[in-house]
């Protein structure tokens, strides 16, 4: 079947880095997404990855390991303006998303 | 580039009257688009997929009946929720994609509350 995971919650501080994993098992792959989402609006496009390795977008960096089926958003710099579910999701081939439940991230002061 | 808006951002309707969103591609033809819907916390759900001129292929457990779904031009696609009721309260987002383009490009979205 297809299933992505992602942990459910996580906290940081400001000023801080915080990782976000994505593991990820699909019929098929045509590239990785990751997308922001404050409450009550819909998802932005954060980042996508179809290679293995590193992009990296000022503070926010994404990761790929195909061969794991492994994913990670990288905050750098932690904003109050971070705080916000963090949503993996990955293309099955047929240009349909498969969507992680999402990571809520909570910035403290 | 690649802006996508809905049509109402926000609607109140009464149990039992159905309710129309729209989704435009604005700077782009959208040969696919995509309708998810939303409860509170929880992560996005797939409802449909429609390609341009064509039916839409519904997921499993989505009443093609109750959301239907018109995608009539490349800039336009449009969710109707037939007899709504309180359960069809959510938030509905449409997304839209170009032809061999891997991204999709959301919508705002459009709350919907049923009363």
């Amino acid at each position: 079947g297809q299933n992505i995971d992602q942990p459910t919650e996580m906290t940081a501080t400001e000023g801080a880095i915080v990782q976000i994993n994505c593991t990820y098992q699909t019929s098929g792959f045509n590239g990785l997404f990751w997308y922001q989402q404050h409450a009550g609006e819909a998802p932005t496009f954060l980042s996508y990855n179809v290679l293995d390795g590193l992009e990296e977008k000022g503070r926010f960096s994404s990761f790929l390991s195909r061969s794991k089926g492994y994913s990670y958003l990288l905050l750098k710099e932690l904003q109050m303006k971070d705080s916000a579910s963090y949503l993996c999701a990955v293309n099955d081939g047929n240009y349909q998303l498969i969507w992680g439940a999402g990571t809520k991230l909570i910035i403290k002061p | 580039g690649a802006v996508v808006s809905q049509h109402p951002s926000r609607v109140i309707c009464k149990s039992g009257t159905s309710v129309k969103i729209e989704c435009r591609s604005l700077d782009f033809q959208a040969t696919t688009m995509f309708w998810y819907r939303q409860f509170p916390k929880q992560s996005l759900m797939l409802m449909a997929t429609s390609n341009e001129g064509s039916k839409a292929t519904y997921e499993q457990g989505v009443e093609k009946d109750k959301f239907l779904i018109n995608h009539a031009s490349l800039t336009l696609s449009t969710l109707t929720v037939t007899s709504a009721h309180p359960e069809d309260s959510s938030f509905y987002i449409c997304s839209a994609r170009g032809q061999d383009d891997y991204e999709q490009y959301f919508g705002p979205g459009t709350r919907l509350t049923v009363t």
